[in-house]
């Protein structure tokens, strides 16, 4: 697509349920990122993609968070379990490159997550 | 603790002027650094970058200086106009190997007419 697409854009959920995130990258771009950012915060690392490989799970808060990219391209991010502390803003990106570095990253515009 | 900070939350700034916004790093494995630009209800974009080989970066009124010794960068946009207000956040990643971005918590600019 022409851009990263993220949907829902907001999703507001009860303590204790499982939410799913979806992320649409752009066309041709191997790398993704998901981020996480709370309010007033830059943008968290959680996790990346090299295509459907992922290398580092390091910055996922707990063992409730996980993510997949099956096939290469769409990305779910999906918390179980949710519990208040994980409303915040999902940011995924996407990039060119297999290695970031230098690799200008692209940001959907989020999905807001907020847990009741 | 932080490892890219921006310790001025807010600039308000006169249409025209130079606006200076200012980012600190305190990890010496970062050298590749970038400035992001976010208009409400959007997400983050890209606006210029620097590598550590690099001291200044120039791109039409933005320019980004890199001061390695002092781990310590700034976005100058000259003239500033109100189309620039928005949050700018700083954001650095290691060159090799690197993947992440760490960003700083972002600066809010206004540009007064």
């Amino acid at each position: 697509g022409a851009g990263v697409s993220q949907s829902p854009r907001y999703k507001v959920t009860k303590r204790g349920q499982d939410v799913t995130l979806r992320c649409d990258p752009i066309s041709s771009h191997a790398t993704l990122y998901w981020y996480q950012q709370a309010l007033g915060q830059g943008p968290e690392f959680l996790t990346y993609f090299n295509y459907e490989a992922q290398p580092d799970k390091s910055g996922l808060p707990s063992d409730r968070f996980s993510a997949e990219r099956p096939e290469g391209s769409i990305s779910t991010l999906t918390i179980q379990r949710t519990e208040q502390r994980d409303s915040a803003m999902y940011r995924c990106a996407s990039s060119l490159a297999r290695v970031a570095a230098k690799n200008i990253q692209y940001f959907g515009a989020g999905t807001r997550l907020s847990v009741l | 603790d932080q490892q890219v900070k921006q310790n001025s939350p807010s600039l308000s700034v006169q249409e025209g002027r130079i606006s200076i916004l200012n980012c600190d790093y305190t990890n010496s494995m970062f050298d590749y650094f970038l400035w992001y630009k976010k208009y409400p209800a959007e997400g983050p974009t890209f606006l210029i970058s620097i590598s550590s080989i690099k001291d200044k970066n120039e791109d039409g009124r933005f320019t980004v200086f890199l001061n390695k010794s002092a781990k310590h960068l700034s976005l100058h946009i000259v003239p500033s106009q109100p189309g620039d207000s928005a949050v700018y956040f700083c954001a650095a990643s290691e060159e090799f190997g690197g993947y992440q971005l760490t960003f700083g918590k972002g600066t809010k600019l206004s540009v007064i007419p």
